[in-house]
């Protein structure tokens, strides 16, 4: 059954500490996006990856890490510099045939308390 | 300044009627635009995805148009079902020439909500 994954689906952290999110996909895809929603706003690139080892900032990186150590997986990891770390956080995937269309995950909900 | 606009923010309409959900966009150059739908708490889901030359598109009960030159599209639902609530989003693509993946633009999203 392809298609990616995200987990888990709902995650709650204390605020300060670290939290990584994952997301998998077996869709044989060269990119991989991450994306955070919020209340009443559109997506925003947080991080993108073309190719194994290597990515690039969005228009949101500060206070967000990423890997890209396979072509399967790009973990997100939200640091504790992130101010506003509470929202939504979609993971996607694209190839160049079918003109970079991106197909989505389930989704990640962080809370931080 | 390249941005994608929406209208309306939210619309309630009864089962069985017809909508059409409006995108306005600015950005330039253009490669393609999408309409994805989003089912609350879950990622979004492709519906139609059309290029400069396209002018309409179908998926089921759902019609996209898209005129280039006024650079607006719209999503026509047909017949609508309870299952068609959801928040419907506008993406376009700006053109990197085809070698690289393009920048892609979000709406912030039609709330459809469909009462029995």
């Amino acid at each position: 059954d392809g298609g990616i994954t995200q987990s888990p689906k709902y995650l709650f952290r204390k605020e300060g500490q670290n939290v990584t999110l994952s997301c998998e996909q077996n869709l044989n895809h060269d990119a991989m996006y991450w994306y955070r929603q919020d209340p009443g706003q559109g997506l925003r690139l947080i991080y993108y990856s073309q190719i194994v080892n290597d990515f690039q900032k969005g228009d949101i990186a500060e206070g967000y890490s990423v890997s890209r150590e396979k072509k399967e997986s790009f973990p997100l990891t939200v640091t504790s510099a992130q101010k506003n770390p509470t929202a939504f956080y979609l993971c996607a995937s694209s190839m160049r045939q079918g003109g970079w269309e991106q197909y989505f995950g389930p989704g990640t909900r962080l809370t931080v308390t | 300044k390249n941005q994608v606009e929406q209208s309306p923010q939210s619309l309630i309409i009864l089962e069985g009627k017809n909508c059409t959900l409006q995108c306005n966009y600015t950005v330039s150059p253009f490669s393609n635009l999408r309409w994805y739908k989003q089912d609350t708490g879950r990622g979004p889901v492709s519906l139609t995805i059309m290029t400069f030359s396209e002018n309409t598109k179908s998926n089921g009960r759902y019609t996209a148009t898209l005129d280039a030159d006024t650079k607006q599209s719209s999503l026509h639902i047909t017949a609508s079902q309870l299952s068609d609530s959801a928040s419907y989003i506008c993406v376009v693509s700006g053109d990197s020439g085809g070698s690289t993946l393009g920048r892609l633009y979000f709406g912030r999203g039609t709330q459809l909500t469909v009462w029995p």
